[in-house]
């Protein structure tokens, strides 16, 4: 079946250090990708999202490409901040219509020291 | 005005016990999912709903029966308890009952099982 691999955790960074946070999948078809964030005391929200091979989703400072020929979609972020300190979750969803499903990683905590 | 919330945020019980969480979404969306985190960070998803009928249904013991009373609340009772069944439990809700539609996620409920 389908499944997300992470980087072991944890990560721990100094303020405006440059961020790689790797995740491979495994799949059939063609799935879409995402990241979502959870911040500490709260629920996991969408970070970004890509839907087909090539496309890069961003959001606030965060990048990944869907690289289908390595079956990855890796998050990258070029200087960190203290408020990024989260746990970080990559998935995908399989094509399928309304029993559609999302496959979660592992999750990685990210610490980042002022 | 939280936009998906869960209760109890902790529940902490004996085994052999029957206990409910209760989500609900202010969103207006048509679909909630209920999924499990266990210790190692590992999420993956229950049930879902969709305008209160059930769409997915994970590999989960009959223990657990999930009610969607209206499409603004999904509940999760849990029978006779077990000491595996303890983890964090979200409730998520998205528009569309497309995993490629943005869930949005509950803060959680910590059982733990003694």
């Amino acid at each position: 079946g389908d499944s997300v691999t992470q980087m072991e955790g944890p990560v721990t960074l100094s303020e405006e250090a440059f961020l790689t946070i790797n995740c491979t999948y495994t799949a059939t078809g063609y799935p879409s990708l995402f990241w979502y964030v959870q911040y500490p005391g709260e629920g996991l929200q969408l970070l970004l999202k890509a839907t087909k091979a090539d496309d890069k989703g961003s959001n606030k400072g965060f990048e990944a490409t869907y690289r289908k020929e390595t079956t990855s979609f890796h998050l990258e972020k070029g200087s960190v901040q203290v408020s990024d300190s989260a746990v970080y979750f990559c998935a995908l969803s399989d094509p399928g219509g309304a029993n559609s499903k999302l496959t979660f990683g592992k999750g990685i905590t990210l610490s980042v020291r002022p | 005005d939280t936009a998906v919330s869960q209760t109890p945020k902790y529940l902490v019980t004996q085994m052999g016990n029957d206990k409910s969480i209760k989500c609900e979404q202010n969103l207006g969306h048509d679909t909630m999912y209920w999924y499990k985190q266990d210790s190692k960070k590992f999420l993956k998803i229950m049930f879902s709903y969709n305008n209160k009928e059930l769409i997915i249904n994970e590999t989960v013991p009959n223990r657990f029966s999930p009610k969607s009373p209206d499409k603004a609340h999904l509940n999760l009772h849990i029978n006779s308890l077990e000491l595996g069944d303890s983890a964090v439990y979200f409730c998520a809700s998205s528009l569309l009952p497309f995993a490629t539609d943005t869930q949005y996620f509950g803060p959680g409920t910590r059982l733990t099982v003694l």
